[in-house]
C-alpha cells in the first residue's frame, strides 16, 4: 500500500520568512495530493491540493510543488504570519472506490512574532 | 456552509462501556471516514464507507465497529471500551474520489 512521509515534524520561522513542507510517497499510481491545516481544537481543513497533471499550484501566499519523477511534493507558504501557526498534513491518493488517503505524520508550524 | 458534525467534544468513559460516536454530514456525500489522531502517529485510519450498508476496514479496526444505516450519517462503536483507547477521533467525507476530505471538529475521547 501507500507510505507517505513527511519532514520536517517541526518547523519554527519568524514571521515574515518562507516555510517548506516537503513529503514523499511511495505509490506510482498515486495521482491527487492534498494538503490540511488543522488549528488546535479543530478538525483538518483543506488548503490546497494538486493533481499529477500539473507540476505547481498557487493560492496567494500558499503554493505546492510535485515531482512525479522523485515522487515527492512540497507545500511552501511565503510571508508568514502568526495564524499560520498550526499543524500541517501531506496526503496521497489514487482512483479507488472509497477515495482513500493516505497521510502523512503532521508538520507543527510556529510563527513567532 | 457545509459540514461534518461529530455529537461530542469530549467524552469520558470507562473501562468496558460500549461507545458510540456519532458523525453526520449535510452534503450528500458518499463517502465517510473514522480516523484516530494521536501524537507522533499522524491520521490512522479506522473505517470507511463508499455506500450505505457498505463498509471497509482500514489500517487499525480492531476493536471497533461502524453503522452506516443512512447516507448521511457514520457511527463508531467500541465494543469494549480499553484504555489504549484514548484518542482524538476524527469524521470525515467526501464525495467520489480522488478528492478532498471535510472533516469534523473531532471528539476527544478518555477511557478511565
Amino acid at each position: 500500500g501507500e507510505n507517505v512521509e513527511q519532514h520536517p515534524s517541526t518547523l519554527s520561522v519568524q514571521e515574515g520568512d518562507s516555510a517548506v513542507i516537503k513529503c514523499t510517497y511511495s505509490d506510482s499510481a498515486s495521482n491527487y495530493f492534498p494538503w490540511y491545516k488543522q488549528e488546535l481544537g479543530k478538525g483538518p481543513q483543506l488548503i490546497i491540493d494538486i493533481r499529477s497533471n500539473v507540476g505547481e499550484k498557487k493560492d496567494q501566499r500558499i503554493a505546492v510543488t510535485l515531482n512525479k519523477t522523485a515522487k515527492h511534493f512540497s507545500l511552501h507558504i511565503t510571508e508568514t504570519q502568526p495564524e499560520d501557526s498550526a499543524v500541517y498534513f501531506c496526503a496521497a491518493s489514487k482512483r479507488n472506490a472509497g477515495n482513500m488517503l493516505t497521510f502523512g505524520g503532521g508538520t507543527r508550524l510556529m510563527v513567532k512574532p | 456552509d457545509v459540514k461534518v458534525t461529530q455529537s461530542s467534544r469530549y467524552l469520558v468513559k470507562r473501562t468496558g462501556e460500549k461507545v458510540f460516536l456519532e458523525c453526520v454530514q449535510d452534503m450528500d456525500h458518499e463517502n465517510m471516514f473514522w480516523y484516530r489522531q494521536d501524537p507522533g502517529l499522524g491520521l490512522r485510519l479506522i473505517y470507511f464507507s463508499y455506500d450505505v450498508k457498505m463498509k471497509e476496514k482500514g489500517d487499525i479496526p480492531e476493536g471497533y465497529s461502524v453503522s452506516r444505516e443512512k447516507k448521511e450519517r457514520f457511527s463508531l462503536i467500541l465494543e469494549s471500551a480499553s484504555t489504549n483507547q484514548t484518542s482524538m477521533y476524527l469524521c470525515a467525507s467526501s464525495l467520489p474520489g480522488p478528492r478532498g476530505y471535510t472533516f469534523g471538529s473531532g471528539t476527544r475521547l478518555t477511557v478511565v
